[in-house]
């Protein structure tokens, strides 16, 4: 009965190379997000999605595509990765924004770039 | 923009005293305002959020956070610390219309016995 599900949870790979991130949520929102946390622990909004619809880019590098094929679902692929893209990422949902709606975390996938 | 600070990057308390983590905020407006927590390898969880109405909200694992617009301030409070409450404490403010979160540094704490 997990929320909000990320797959894979660890991911190792080398420089160049081209990965993806899949995210789930079985809560019925509406809004999805991408959020980047770095080696201090800093977490940066990094897109948002609501109705399948582009919401936010919030100056990531075009190397970093997120596609969200339904509701559900919100997939980050990125290409030619790059050292500095080690980190782990979050995804998020919640209902549609507005009167505080809290925004519930996936238990997050570390990217480690060789 | 909305902003948090959170001055204290790390806390130290023993099992059973009180606790406090400081939150302040910028923010023209009244700002929707949360604290989240993240054990270590895990996710954020939500503890507790404000948005309108009483300024002292109740959250879960007997936390609460008390709103002062007077000082720009959320700050979270727990009478007696458990020792699995050691962990990292964020404090977000709600941006972009809510699309966005902007998070604080986070505190984090640990709990000796």
């Amino acid at each position: 009965d997990t929320a909000v599900s990320q797959t894979p949870k660890y991911l190792v790979t080398q420089m160049g190379n081209d990965k993806s991130i899949k995210c789930e949520q079985n809560l019925g929102h509406d809004t999805m997000y991408w959020y980047k946390q770095d080696s201090k622990k800093f977490l940066k909004i990094m897109f948002s999605y609501n109705n399948k619809e582009l919401i936010i880019n919030e100056t990531v590098p075009n190397r970093f595509s997120p596609k969200s094929p339904d509701k559900a679902h919100l997939n980050l692929h990125i290409n030619s990765l790059e050292l500095g893209d080690s980190a782990v990422y979050f995804c998020a949902s919640s209902r549609q924004p507005g009167q505080g709606q809290p925004q519930h975390f996936g238990d997050g996938t570390r990217l480690s770039i060789l | 923009a909305q902003s948090v600070t959170q001055p204290d990057i790390h806390i130290t308390v023993s099992e059973g005293a009180s606790l406090e983590l400081r939150c302040n905020y910028s923010y023209g407006a009244t700002p929707y305002l949360f604290w989240y927590v993240q054990s270590p390898g895990q996710g954020l969880q939500l503890l507790l959020k404000y948005f309108s109405g009483d300024t002292l909200v109740q959250g879960i694992k007997g936390f609460e956070a008390e709103f002062k617009r007077s000082q720009s301030s959320f700050n979270l409070r727990k009478p007696s610390v458990h020792w699995s409450d050691a962990a990292e404490y964020f404090c977000a403010v709600g941006a972009n219309s809510g699309y966005a979160l902007n998070f604080g540094k986070g505190t984090s704490l640990l709990v000796t016995p």
